[in-house]
């Protein structure tokens, strides 16, 4: 089974509000990213924060890691329609690398 | 600079056939990474190679194998096709392997829709 498991799986949220997903893990890890996926496409990478890190920002983005709970989220602040999409988490341990079970974000204008 | 480029976009295949996906990194990527996105299955991580090597592979039968050739670009071959395997493949590259798998950013591909009926 996949290591990392996010929720909510479906997040539905008007234009401007923000946005907060989650992704737990079950082992050790060296660093955790998260990317957003449009339409079955490619992924685009949003943010990564290494294990001895406890927050990041990035634009519109923040996201916070806490290794004692094997958890992290990403706020996503004042979304826009363009904001929806799935989101993943990725994390990484030695040579291991699993994907969370991802986010559905849909933002309403 | 050119992203990850990966080919054919869309491959249909039958029950038993074989499948060959590539996969050309951006320049100055050493590590190529595949990826398969099922529905209902997640993204599951398949093979990560580095200057030609095998590093990692995940849960995945032999059947599932591929390559990394001197320019760095990949190939990912899937034999005896089962219908499960209808699937997004996802490639990702990036530079260098310090740290391990998932040490760094990884910019993926477009991806190839395998269909197999």
């Amino acid at each position: 089974s996949q290591q990392g498991e996010e929720d909510p799986q479906a997040l539905s949220i008007q234009e401007g509000e923000n946005a907060t997903m989650n992704c737990s893990y079950k082992t050790s890890i060296n660093n955790l990213q998260w990317y957003r996926q449009n339409s079955g496409r490619g992924l685009v990478h949003l943010i990564l924060i290494r294990s001895n890190e406890r927050e990041k920002h990035s634009g519109r983005l923040r996201v916070t890691l806490d290794t004692s709970k094997k958890s992290s989220s990403l706020l996503i602040t004042a979304s826009r329609a363009a904001d929806t999409a799935s989101y993943f988490c990725l994390t990484g341990g030695g040579n291991k690398l699993t994907f969370g079970t991802g986010t559905q974000l849909k933002v309403e204008l | 600079e050119a992203g990850v480029t990966q080919s054919p976009t869309h491959l249909i295949k039958t029950r038993g056939q074989q499948a060959t996906l590539r996969c050309s990194p951006i320049s100055g990527h050493t590590s190529v990474y595949w990826y398969q996105q099922a529905l209902g299955l997640g993204l599951q991580f398949l093979l990560w190679y580095d200057e030609g090597e095998e590093r990692n592979r995940g849960n995945f039968p032999p059947r599932f194998s591929g390559r990394q050739f001197p320019n760095y670009s990949s190939e990912l071959n899937v034999n005896a096709l089962e219908l499960e395997d209808s699937a997004l493949y996802l490639c990702a590259s990036r530079s260098g392997t310090s740290g391990g798998a998932g040490a760094d950013t990884q910019y993926f591909g477009p991806g190839t829709r395998l269909t197999v009926l």
